[in-house]
């Protein structure tokens, strides 16, 4: 089954500073997700990527999937205190998803 | 728009209680249905799905059980509470039969502590 590992666990940033999260399959991704968590609520969903080389972006916030759709990255450009929570890659397993285990992020003031 | 709901939103319940927790939601027709289990320090495990009334596909062995009663209604249960039942639960929808390139879409989720 697919398993997904995310870098770093957590990380602590300064808030202006750029920063980047990673995700890697142990499969070719069909399908990757990513999700923003704060504590104690259910997940946002922010981007999907399928396409090897895709990039998306939303506000401040870019997900890329490289090309051999293996791997995913997330960059926050300009951190603000709004960015901190937790940071989840999801890719499809058959007709589920299958998540990391997360990126911690909280932005310093 | 669509909305999805959890209740409660949270609930202390002893070892050996039943358990009843509901997801509900508004704005479209037979969703695919999941419920989800995120332990302290773990990622989100996924418990069951569904894909219709009645249809219900079990991921993980354990002492619950999920019910879908109604096209919009999905329902985890247990008999008998156990300590390792804690942890906060993800009701999520989506909509497709192919089951790749759905996206999930989740509620604010159950924070259970059985005790």
């Amino acid at each position: 089954s697919q398993e997904l590992e995310q870098s770093p666990q957590s990380l602590i940033v300064q808030e202006g500073k750029n920063l980047t999260i990673n995700c890697t399959s142990s499969k070719t991704l069909y399908g990757l997700y990513w999700y923003k968590q704060k504590y104690g609520e259910g997940l946002i969903f922010l981007m999907m990527l399928q396409k090897g080389g895709e990039e998306k972006s939303h506000e401040k916030i870019t997900a890329k999937l490289d090309e051999k759709k293996q791997q995913s990255s997330l960059h926050i450009t300009a951190s603000q205190p709004s960015h901190a929570g937790i940071y989840l890659c999801g890719a499809d397993d058959g007709n589920k998803l299958v998540f990391g285990a997360g990126t911690i992020l909280r932005v310093k003031s | 728009s669509q909305t999805i709901h959890q209740w409660p939103a949270t609930l202390v319940q002893p070892v050996g209680s039943p358990l009843s927790l509901e997801c509900t939601v508004e704005g479209t027709s037979n969703p695919n249905l999941y419920w989800y289990r995120q332990a302290a320090g773990r990622g989100l495990q996924l418990l069951f799905y569904s894909v219709g009334i009645g249809q219900i596909s079990s991921e993980v062995p354990q002492n619950l059980s999920a019910s879908r009663p109604q096209d919009r209604q999905f329902i985890l249960s247990s008999k008998k509470l156990l300590l390792s039942d804690s942890g906060f639960y993800l009701c999520a929808w989506s909509v497709g039969a192919s089951g790749r390139g759905e996206t999930q879409y989740f509620g604010p989720g159950t924070r259970l502590l059985v005790l």
